[in-house]
C-alpha cells in the first residue's frame, strides 16, 4: 500500500464548474500538507499549504484536511481551462522534511 | 520571492557521457535541496537530499556514484549524471528550502524548479 493515494484521473469538467481533488494517507504522522500544480512539461508550483486538520482558502482554492479521516481535499472554485494541469498533494511528518508525493490527478477544464 | 531556477532545461546526450545539471535559489538562501526525477505520467520520486557543505543523502535503490550531488553554496546544487544510459532519460527536478523567504512568504517548503528534460541516446 502506497503512503499517498492520489486517483490519477483524468476528471474532465466544464467551465465554471467546482472540481474537488482528493488524497489519502496512511501515515497518521504527517503533519503538513500541501497541494501543487504542475503543467506540462514544467516543475511543480505550490498553490495551498495547510498545517494540521482545518480549512484554508485562497481566492478560488480552498484546502481542507481531516486528519482524523486521513483524507485531504483541493476544491476548485469556477474552473478555467488554464486550470488544466496535473495536481499533486504532498505531505510530510515535520516542516521541512521531505515530501512523499501523490501519484497526481489530471484535471481538464473545458470551455 | 521563492523562484528557483534550473539549467539546462533541456538535454540531449549520447550514452557513456556525463550530465551537468544546475539548481539554484535566486532569491532566497536554500539550506537544503532536493532533487527528484519524474517518469511521464507519474509522481515525483526523490532521489536525494542535499545540505550545503555536507553530503547529500541518497533514497534507497538510488546509486550515489552514478548520481553525483554537490551543494557548494547556499544558492547552488549540482546533479551530475555519470555515464549517462538510455534508462537514464528523464525530468529531473529540484526544490530548494530555506528559512526567510524574500518578501515573508512561507519559510521552510520546498520551491521546485523547472526541471530538466534528459534524453540519453
Amino acid at each position: 500500500q502506497k503512503e499517498v493515494e492520489q486517483d490519477p484521473g483524468p476528471l474532465s469538467v466544464p467551465e465554471g464548474a467546482i472540481v474537488s481533488l482528493n488524497c489519502t494517507y496512511s501515515n497518521s504522522a504527517f503533519q503538513y500538507f500541501m497541494w501543487y500544480r504542475q503543467y506540462s512539461r514544467k516543475g511543480p508550483e505550490l498553490l495551498m499549504y495547510t498545517y494540521s486538520s482545518g480549512n484554508k482558502e485562497d481566492g478560488r482554492f480552498t484546502a481542507q484536511v481531516d486528519k482524523s479521516s486521513k483524507y485531504i481535499s483541493l476544491f476548485i472554485r469556477d474552473s478555467q481551462p488554464s486550470d488544466s494541469a496535473t495536481y499533486l498533494c504532498a505531505m510530510s511528518r515535520s516542516e521541512g522534511n521531505k515530501l512523499v508525493f501523490g501519484a497526481g490527478t489530471i484535471l481538464r477544464v473545458k470551455s | 520571492g521563492a523562484v528557483v531556477s534550473q539549467h539546462p532545461s533541456r538535454v540531449i546526450c549520447k550514452s557513456g557521457t556525463s550530465v551537468k545539471i544546475e539548481c539554484r535559489s535566486l532569491d532566497f538562501q536554500a539550506t537544503t535541496m532536493f532533487w527528484y526525477r519524474q517518469f511521464p505520467k507519474q509522481s515525483l520520486m526523490l532521489m536525494a537530499t542535499s545540505n550545503e557543505g555536507s553530503k547529500a543523502t541518497y533514497e534507497q535503490g538510488v546509486e550515489k556514484d552514478k548520481f553525483l550531488i554537490n551543494h557548494a553554496s547556499l544558492t547552488l546544487s549540482t546533479l551530475t549524471v555519470t555515464s549517462a544510459h538510455p534508462e537514464d532519460s528523464s525530468f529531473y527536478i529540484c526544490s530548494a528550502r530555506g528559512g526567510g523567504v524574500a518578501g515573508g512568504a512561507i519559510s521552510d517548503t520546498q520551491y521546485f524548479g523547472p526541471g530538466t528534460r534528459l534524453t540519453v541516446l
